[in-house]
């Protein structure tokens, strides 16, 4: 399985961008990137999966870089209901049934008013 | 409404009890997944099952056993042979990788 490493945590000011980094230098070709993020005490929650192509949805962007080794979220106008931890997992794909999901330590997001 | 529920939310046990916690989903999802958090720590995946009648280990199977008879059901029991049990227990579904996570169950070993 493909190891994420992500900064331990971040802060970020209400209103401005929050990036996430997220490295997987020895992700497979046909292994997904997705992000997670959660709430104190709350399952965790979706938030956007990508290939390689840069992915946008109506709560974040993904953006991978051409090599596949690193990633970024980015939450482009952070509310403070964005205080979370953000996890980075690649898929380890399995006949395309789900797959065995790693989780790794994530990084604790803090927004500030 | 469509999700996964887990329950119960809260439960207390002695030490070296059984105890099974329950996880429903009405999603129409082959696979489910069991996942164990300590405090401040990430999610460690405990087992999974990809289709019924089948599951397979995760990182740390031992003192945990499940069973999935039912598509919509995978109750995971915590066993007497596990030496430390209090922990955040989250169950989840999911295919292709986005999966849907329960409330999760807390469980605290007196």
């Amino acid at each position: 399985d493909a190891k994420t490493t992500q900064p331990p945590s971040m802060d970020c000011a209400e209103g401005r961008a929050a990036n996430l980094p997220c490295n997987h230098s020895t992700i497979s070709g046909n292994e997904y990137v997705y992000w997670y993020r959660q709430i104190h005490s709350q399952g965790p929650q979706y938030i956007i999966h990508g290939l390689k192509n840069n992915e946008t949805n109506e709560m974040a962007s993904l953006i991978i870089t051409e090599d596949r080794k690193s990633s970024t979220l980015i939450l482009p106008h952070a509310t403070l209901r964005d205080t979370a931890v953000y996890y980075c997992i690649v898929r380890v794909a399995f006949n395309n049934q789900g797959g065995k999901l790693i989780f790794g330590q994530g990084t604790e997001l803090s927004v500030k008013p | 409404d469509g999700g996964i529920t887990q329950s119960p939310k809260y439960l207390f046990r002695k030490e070296g009890q059984n105890v099974t916690l329950s996880c429903e989903q009405n999603l129409n999802h082959d696979a489910m997944y069991w996942y164990r958090q300590d405090p401040g720590q990430g999610l460690r995946l405990i087992y999974y099952s990809q289709i019924v009648n089948d599951f397979q280990k995760g990182d740390i199977a031992e003192g945990y056993s499940v069973s999935r008879e039912k598509k919509e059901s995978f109750p995971l029991t915590v066993t007497s042979a596990q030496k430390n049990p209090t922990a955040f227990y989250l169950c989840a579904s999911g295919a292709t990788g986005e999966l849907f996570f329960g409330e999760g169950s807390r469980l605290t070993v007196l």
